[in-house]
């Protein structure tokens, strides 16, 4: 079955800038979602295809993509940006919706 | 507004069923895929299954750790899709959420959730 790996944890300084990693296979052929979920709250979607910011998410979230890795770069962090993020994506060979473990990120 | 209010959780013995409601209200509820993800304790992410809108033949698609044992449906003229859960695990137990749209290009809208724990 298909799998994303992220790590456990970023960390990153208040202003500066967080890339939170999502290693894969084939993401030429996939289309990657990026979630922020914050404890008790249900998910938002930062990042929709690879590299859209759907309407009302802040211009510093940015995501890219090359063929194994996802990246969802956030840049000049701020203290609200504090949350779990999930890298997603559709696998068409199984017909699911496959998640990452989710990446803890902490604004020093 | 699009709002998404989820609704029958609690608390079920190992081998029941249950039946989650999530109501929607603020889009064209008959014109909208639906879609159901649930996260375990302190764990990520999963998802459920999300069943189509009419227009698109209205079928389901579902996880295969779920696929036989829960069914979605939907009352498009109620604006309600259903998750009905049979034959319930203790690992079942999780916030089950509900959400506007399909996952191949995102979920840009969600309920908050209702928790279902199974448990003797």
């Amino acid at each position: 079955s298909y799998e994303l790996t992220q790590p456990l944890s970023v960390s990153v300084a208040l202003g500066q800038t967080a890339n939170i990693p999502c290693t894969g296979n084939k993401f030429e052929t996939r289309s990657v979602q990026w979630y922020q979920q914050k404890p008790g709250q249900a998910p938002v979607l930062v990042i929709s295809r690879d590299t859209n910011r759907p309407s009302g998410i802040p211009e510093r979230f940015s995501g890219s993509t090359s063929r194994s890795t996802a990246t969802l770069t956030i840049s000049g962090a701020q203290g609200e940006d504090e949350a779990d993020y999930y890298c997603q994506v559709w696998d068409s060979s199984t017909a699911e919706v496959v998640f990452g473990g989710g990446t803890q990120l902490t604004v020093l | 507004e699009v709002q998404l209010v989820e609704s029958g959780g609690g608390l079920v013995q190992p081998g029941r069923s249950l039946r989650i409601s999530c109501t929607g209200s603020g889009f064209t509820f008959s014109d909208s895929v639906m879609s159901w993800f649930r996260q375990a304790p302190g764990k990520g992410l999963e998802w459920v299954g999300f069943i189509r809108s009419q227009a698109l033949g209205g079928t389901a698609q579902y996880a295969a750790s779920v696929r036989g044992r829960f069914t979605l449906s939907r009352d498009d003229p109620r604006s309600i899709a259903y998750l009905q859960l049979n034959s319930l695990k203790v690992e079942d137990t999780a916030v089950y959420f509900c959400a506007r749209g399909l996952p191949t290009t995102g979920v840009a809208y969600w309920g908050q959730g209702t928790l279902l724990t199974v448990s003797s």
